[in-house]
């Protein structure tokens, strides 16, 4: 079982759309990350945020906006995405953003645009 | 930047044969490395992690892997593979970044 619950799991939107990811975790992280996974790819990093505040952004596109209400939640809001777009979005917590901390994924949304 | 290598995109094996699923690192300072599987329509599950001290690191699920900084790998092994570690499995290295720098993966497929 994954202690980091994404929702929704599954998400088909049309380009015009607005729609919003969840990740939550009550683990007591402090880092929390979004990944985008392509098919038969490695994810890749999008965001990080550590204690609420966003740390990095890996140059995505603004149409993709974080949000980090408490240490326990992560959003992820999407707005006029593109085809390419279409993936399996990953979120992530890990104690600290130390290097020696594993991060823990949850089980993803996969998203379609149409 | 930190980078990790797995040499075999797809390791076919049959059930309950040895298998080992290779990676190699890519760094001159101190390294930490996972091995992740993910089931298909799943996340990312953590198998194993090498911090540091004893090289031979044990997992879940029957997994291990061996450090060697000699030869800068990080071999995944398990003696005896069950149709259900039929997945994808991500060797992937930290160093003082954020992000956690992934191997292209491999896909094991263990048959009857």
């Amino acid at each position: 079982d994954t202690e980091v619950t994404q929702t929704p799991k599954h998400l088909v939107m049309g380009m015009t759309n607005k729609k919003s990811l969840k990740c939550e975790q009550h683990m007591g992280h402090r880092a929390m990350y979004w990944y985008k996974q392509k098919a038969k790819k490695p994810p890749e990093l999008m965001f990080v945020y550590s204690y609420e505040k966003l740390s990095i952004n890996e140059s995505v596109p603004s149409r993709f906006s974080p949000e980090c209400p408490n240490s326990s939640l992560l959003n992820l809001h999407l707005h006029a995405l593109q085809p390419e777009d279409s993936a399996l979005y990953l979120c992530a917590s890990s104690l600290f953003t130390n290097s020696n901390q594993p991060q823990h994924f949850g089980d993803g949304t996969r998203l379609s645009i149409l | 930047a930190q980078s990790v290598t797995q040499l075999d995109s797809q390791v076919p094996v049959f059930e309950e044969a040895p298998v080992e699923l290779r990676c190699n690192y890519s760094s001159s300072v101190s390294v930490y490395l996972f091995w992740y599987v993910q089931y298909p329509n799943q996340g990312l599950q953590l198998l194993l992690k090498y911090l540091s001290g004893s090289t031979l690191v044990k997992g879940i699920n029957g997994f291990e892997a061996e450090f060697n900084k000699s030869q800068t790998s990080f071999h995944l092994r398990k003696p005896s593979v069950h149709i259900s570690d039929t997945a994808e499995y991500f060797c992937a290295v930290r160093n003082s970044g954020y992000a956690l720098n992934f191997g292209k993966g491999t896909s094991l497929l263990v048959t009857p």
